[in-house]
């Protein structure tokens, strides 16, 4: 079984459309992330859940809005995508403080054309 | 603020050379430390941590040591083989609950036969 699954893993899509990728963890962890990684393969956190709460927020644009509809699963809703958000999607969990082990997803590729 | 900065890439070695990858830190608090794997067409994955000075974490013939006087946490293995090629990330963590990972750049390994 899969800890963490993304879909779909490739998402091509044209400038101005609205997509959205979905996560979903079985490893019982409280909190949840997405990550950006862009064509330099640098890494960024965007949103953290932790029971469906959102802790943290980081400076994404609002074309972004993540859901947590329970605290196994975190989609990304992206409106109005746009060229520069072409980019591998990574979902994570993570259980308990302090431990810092995030378990990944196999990411998402979303290219808009 | 709270950054980390891995050697630059692409790395090329020879099977059973010996490996170093360059780790240095700025925090503004007392960090964790992590190295992250990523293979090929696959999510991110923990390969060691260290969360105090002088700690050593280790995993699969990989080392890195926690040095506070140099804010550095470089990654070595002394014989690599072909199956480690894959892009290498470090990363430190200050939060406790949220796990609020700050990348490097990340560092792709190819180790040729």
């Amino acid at each position: 079984d899969t800890a963490v699954s993304q879909t779909p893993k490739y998402l091509v899509t044209q400038m101005g459309n609205d997509k959205s990728i979905k996560c979903e963890q079985n490893l019982g962890h409280d909190t949840m992330y997405w990550y950006k990684q862009d064509s330099k393969k640098f890494l960024k956190i965007m949103f953290s859940y932790n029971n469906k709460e959102l802790i943290i927020n980081e400076t994404v644009p609002n074309r972004f809005s993540p859901k947590s509809p329970d605290k196994a699963h975190l989609n990304l809703h992206i409106n109005s995508l746009e060229l520069g958000d072409s980019a591998v999607y990574f979902c994570a969990s993570s259980q308990g403080e302090g431990t810092g082990e995030l378990f990944f997803g196999e990411g998402s590729r979303l290219t808009v054309l | 603020g709270n950054s980390v900065t891995q050697m630059e890439g692409p790395v090329t070695l020879s099977e059973e050379a010996f490996l170093t990858i360059n780790c240095t830190y700025t925090a503004t608090g007392y960090p964790s430390l992590f190295w992250y794997v990523q293979y090929p067409g696959e999510g991110l994955q923990l390969l060691l941590k260290a969360t105090k000075a002088d700690d050593k974490g280790s995993n699969k013939g990989f080392e890195a040591t926690y040095r506070k006087e140099t804010t550095s946490f470089h990654l070595e293995k002394g014989s690599v083989q072909v199956s480690d090629s894959a892009v290498y990330f470090c990363a430190l963590n200050l939060l406790q609950g949220a796990q609020k990972l700050v990348f490097g750049q990340g560092t792709r390994l190819t180790i040729n036969p």
